[in-house]
Order: structure tokens, then C-alpha cells, then sequence
């Protein structure tokens, strides 16, 4: 069964740090492209970074360069988002999620439960 | 950066066709997808490359994609498929969503 879950998520105070975890499993992670996404309270949804299956092309949000990275691990299939300089308009659910890319885009196709990071003095 | 806008809500009678817009500049020469939120729960992709369904997806939904405006339907739209949708597309190497609408069945 092709699945993510996502892990790590807590509540930090403003200018803290956390790192989320995304755990792939049933597929071939090194064929996707993997995504962050989040979710703030009763928003709507933010692509906040990408990395290529190669892990070549990396891609964030302007709200969060300089801040956030991204970085995957093929021999654990494992996803993973360092977020430094917490503020609290980052507080939101985080979602990981895959997409096939070849020529085309495909969609985000799985996507994990979401963990939620709050941050808060 | 590029942006695309919906409207905040629609509503649908029970066994009617739901149609939800979603534009964008010259969004035809791009590629949309369709995500449907329930309350809860994380994104489904109901819709990529602007009119397949993945496998699961009832066959009541359906997309389509022309000018700047791409538009998802739901054909004899039931309760179950009150939830936000929201678009996406790709555009200079960044995913870009919609806003999201509110689907109401009444």
C-alpha cells in the first residue's frame, strides 16, 4: 500500500527550530518528485518546497527561503523539511506528497495525514 | 507570481451538476489539477492534466480546460461530495493553488 506519514510536528516558540519527517513506503521513492504543502487554520493550501526525484531541482516558497530546507533520502525513503527561524505565521498543518513527473505533471497523487506545527510563545 | 482564482463557495442541489471555475492567464496551456478537501482529512486528487481521473475517482467527476479558465464538474452531484475543492497547476517551476471552493449539497 502506497503511503506517507508524516512526523515531527509540535509547538515551538517563535525563532525555534523543528524537523519534519515524511516516511515513504510501497512505492519507489526515487521515481517522485516529493512536496511539502501546509495548511494554515482555516486557509487554503501552500506548496512551501519541492524536490526533484533526483533530488536536483529544489524549489521553495518565498516565505520560507532562507529558512526552511529540504532534503530527501533514497536509502531510507525518507523525506524530510528543517525549518529554522520559526515565526507565527508558519503555524499550520504540514503535508507531504508525491507527484510523477516525466514529461508532464501527473498530481499529487498520495499524500500523507498532515502534522501540525504551532507556533507560539 | 502566478495566481489562480475561484470562487469562494458554491452550492448544488442534490442529483444536479456542480460546475467549479478556476482561472488563471493562458491557464489552457498549462495543465490543471483538482483536489477535493474534507473536513479533517487531507487533499485527494480527483483530477489531473485537466480531465483524467485517478483510479477511485467516481466517474461523475470530470474536468475540463480552455482559455483561461479550467472548470471541474460533478455530474449528479450527492452529500458525500460536499467538501473545498481546489485547483492547481504548475507555472515557472512552482505548484500553485487556487484559493479553494466551498461545495454546499442543499
Amino acid at each position: 500500500q502506497e503511503q506517507l506519514v508524516e512526523s515531527g510536528g509540535g509547538l515551538v516558540k517563535p525563532g525555534g527550530s523543528l524537523r519534519l519527517s515524511c516516511a515513504a513506503s510501497g512505492f519507489i521513492f526515487s521515481d517522485y518528485y516529493m512536496i511539502w504543502i501546509r495548511q494554515a487554520p482555516g486557509k487554503g493550501l501552500e506548496c512551501v518546497s519541492f524536490i526533484s526525484s533526483s533530488g536536483t531541482t529544489i524549489y521553495y516558497a518565498d516565505s520560507v527561503k532562507g529558512r526552511f530546507t529540504i532534503s530527501r533520502d533514497s536509502a531510507t525513503n525518507s523525506l524530510y523539511l528543517q525549518m529554522n527561524s520559526l515565526r507565527a505565521e508558519d503555524t499550520a498543518v504540514y503535508y507531504c506528497a508525491r507527484e510523477e513527473v516525466a514529461a508532464f505533471h501527473y498530481g499529487m497523487d498520495v499524500w500523507g495525514q498532515g502534522t501540525t506545527v504551532t507556533v507560539s510563545s | 507570481s502566478y495566481e489562480l482564482t475561484q470562487p469562494p463557495s458554491v452550492s448544488v442541489s442534490p442529483g444536479q451538476t456542480a460546475n467549479i471555475p478556476c482561472s488563471g492567464d493562458k491557464l489552457s496551456f498549462k495543465y490543471t489539477c483538482w483536489y477535493q478537501q474534507k473536513p479533517g482529512q487531507s487533499p485527494v486528487l480527483a483530477i489531473y492534466q485537466d480531465n483524467k481521473r485517478p483510479s477511485g475517482i467516481p466517474e461523475r467527476f470530470s474536468g475540463s480546460n480552455s482559455g483561461n479558465t479550467a472548470t471541474l464538474t460533478i455530474s449528479g452531484t450527492q452529500a458525500v461530495d460536499e467538501a473545498d475543492y481546489y485547483c492547481q497547476a504548475w507555472d515557472s517551476n512552482t505548484a500553485v493553488f487556487g484559493a479553494g471552493t466551498k461545495l454546499t449539497v442543499l
